[in-house]
C-alpha cells in the first residue's frame, strides 16, 4: 500500500483567504485524486490531479476555486481559494495502488473557515 | 451513473454480538465494491473489496462482506464485534466495465457503536 502524507493536518482560516494543501506519496503513482468531506457527510470527488496537465474537475467544482498542481508522480497540491465558511471540510488526497483496484487515502486536512 | 446507499446512519451493537452494516449499490456495468473505515481524526482505511470471484470477501480486522448480485447489496459483517470497531464505515462502488476513470462513489456512511 502507498503511504500518503498531507500538510497541514488542520488549519483555521479567515474568510476570503486561500490555503494550499500538500499531498506527498512515498512511491510513484499514476492516479491522484482530491476529495472533500463536509461535516457529517460522505466523500465527494473534487478532481483528478493529472501529472503535467490540467486537473479534471467534477461537476460543481471549478479550477478558479480549487486550483490543483501535480508537478510529478509523487506530489500534488490543492488550493482552496477565496474561502468562505461553507468550505469548512476535511480535504483528502487519494491515490490508486498498483493493482488499480485499491484506492488509498491520506490522513486528511481539516479546514475551518471563520 | 453509479450510486451507493447506506440506509442506516448508525448501528448499535453489544460487544461480542455479530454486526452487519448495510450497503446497496447501482452501476451500469460490473460493480467493484469497497468498504472503508474512518476512525475519529483519521483518514480512511481500506477494509476489503469485491472485484470478482467468491461472493464472500474477507478483509482486515476480522471483517467480511457478502456480494449479492440479485439484491445489489454488499453488506459488511463481523461475527463478534469489539468496542474498538466503533468508527464510521463507508461503502463505495466503481463501475468495472466502463472503468469510471477509477472514480469511486461513496455512500453517506454508517456510524458503528459497539458497547460493553
Amino acid at each position: 500500500s502507498a503511504v500518503i502524507s498531507q500538510k497541514p493536518s488542520r488549519d483555521i482560516c479567515q474568510r476570503g483567504t486561500s490555503l494550499t494543501i500538500q499531498c506527498q506519496v512515498d512511491s510513484q503513482v499514476t492516479m491522484m485524486f482530491w476529495y472533500r468531506q463536509q461535516p457529517g457527510q460522505s466523500l465527494t470527488l473534487i478532481a483528478t490531479a493529472n501529472q503535467g496537465s490540467e486537473a479534471t474537475y467534477e461537476s460543481g467544482f471549478v479550477i478558479d476555486k480549487f486550483p490543483i498542481s501535480r508537478p510529478n508522480l509523487t506530489f500534488s497540491t490543492l488550493t482552496v481559494s477565496n474561502m468562505s465558511p461553507e468550505d469548512s471540510s476535511i480535504y483528502l488526497c487519494s491515490v490508486v495502488g498498483r493493482s488499480y483496484n485499491e484506492q488509498f487515502f491520506g490522513p486528511g486536512t481539516r479546514l475551518t473557515v471563520l | 451513473a453509479q450510486s451507493v446507499a447506506q440506509p442506516e446512519d448508525q448501528v448499535n451493537v453489544a460487544e461480542g454480538n455479530p454486526l452487519t452494516v448495510k450497503c446497496t449499490y447501482s452501476v451500469s456495468g460490473n460493480p467493484y465494491l469497497f468498504w472503508y473505515v474512518q476512525y475519529p481524526n483519521r483518514g480512511l482505511q481500506f477494509l476489503l473489496k469485491y472485484i470478482t470471484g467468491d461472493n464472500l470477501v474477507k478483509g482486515s480486522y476480522g471483517f467480511e462482506a457478502e456480494f449479492n448480485k440479485s439484491q445489489t447489496s454488499f453488506h459488511l459483517k463481523k461475527p463478534s464485534a469489539l468496542v474498538s470497531d466503533s468508527a464510521l464505515y463507508f461503502c463505495a462502488v466503481r463501475d468495472g466495465v466502463t472503468g469510471g476513470g477509477n472514480k469511486l462513489t461513496f455512500g453517506t456512511g454508517t456510524q458503528l457503536k459497539v458497547e460493553l
